[in-house]
């Protein structure tokens, strides 16, 4: 069964505003990272949070990680139309050595 | 310059063909691997390669094999092409294994369509 999976599936808003997407997993892990998904490319990696780190920036990306509630959220602040692609949240489960990704929340930025 | 890049981009072909899909990383990588994307866009690890050594096979069958001449590169000859391969198959590599934990850089996909 998969270990991540993201929520909502598809998420439509308009330009300007904010996004969120949420990730929750199943088994204790080491980190978890999010990548970014344009129509027919391959995936880009946004930002990667460890266990021991609660919150983290990035430029408008804002994520944060609560491993007592298994839970992540990826925040796009400001979404701009070029925003619009499939976000995936990744994690590496402690003693694995593999990156175990969800299904992926698909955001249209509506100009 | 392409980070990570495969070839071919698309590949159409029937079933029971033989085809190969190439991988090269310029990133100075140690680990590189492959991962299937569905229909649904579900992402699956298939493969990893450190150093040209196998670190990961993820119950793939044996019709798929790997085959890493450097670390530079890792290639997938698919044998016996079924239907259910039609698939997006994405190449990747990190800096080092460290138990999957690093960045990994992704190659842009190709797309196999098996009729």
């Amino acid at each position: 069964s998969q270990q991540g999976e993201e929520d909502p599936q598809a998420l439509s808003i308009q330009e300007g505003e904010n996004a969120t997407m949420n990730c929750s997993y199943k088994t204790s892990i080491n980190n978890l990272q999010w990548y970014r998904q344009n129509s027919g490319r391959g995936l880009v990696h946004l930002i990667l949070i460890r266990s021991n780190e609660r919150e983290k920036h990035s430029g408008r990306l804002r994520v944060t990680l609560d491993t007592s509630k298994k839970s992540s959220s990826l925040l796009i602040t400001a979404s701009r139309a070029a925003d619009t692609a499939s976000y995936f949240c990744a994690t590496v489960i402690q003693g694995a050595q593999k990156l175990v990704f969800g299904q992926g929340t698909r955001l249209t930025i509506n100009p | 310059d392409t980070a990570v890049s495969q070839t071919p981009k698309y590949l159409v072909t029937q079933m029971g063909n033989d085809k190969s899909i190439k991988c090269e990383q310029n990133l100075g990588h140690d680990t590189m691997y492959w991962y299937k994307q569905d229909s649904k866009k579900f992402l699956k690890i298939m493969f990893s390669y450190n150093n040209k050594e196998l670190i990961i096979n993820e119950t793939v069958p044996n019709r798929f094999s790997p085959k890493s001449p450097d670390k530079a590169h890792l290639n997938l000859h698919i044998n016996s092409l079924e239907l259910g391969d039609s698939a997006v198959y994405f190449c990747a590599s990190s800096q080092n294994l460290a138990g999957g934990r690093e960045t990994q850089y992704f190659g842009p996909g190709t797309r196999l369509l098996v009729l």
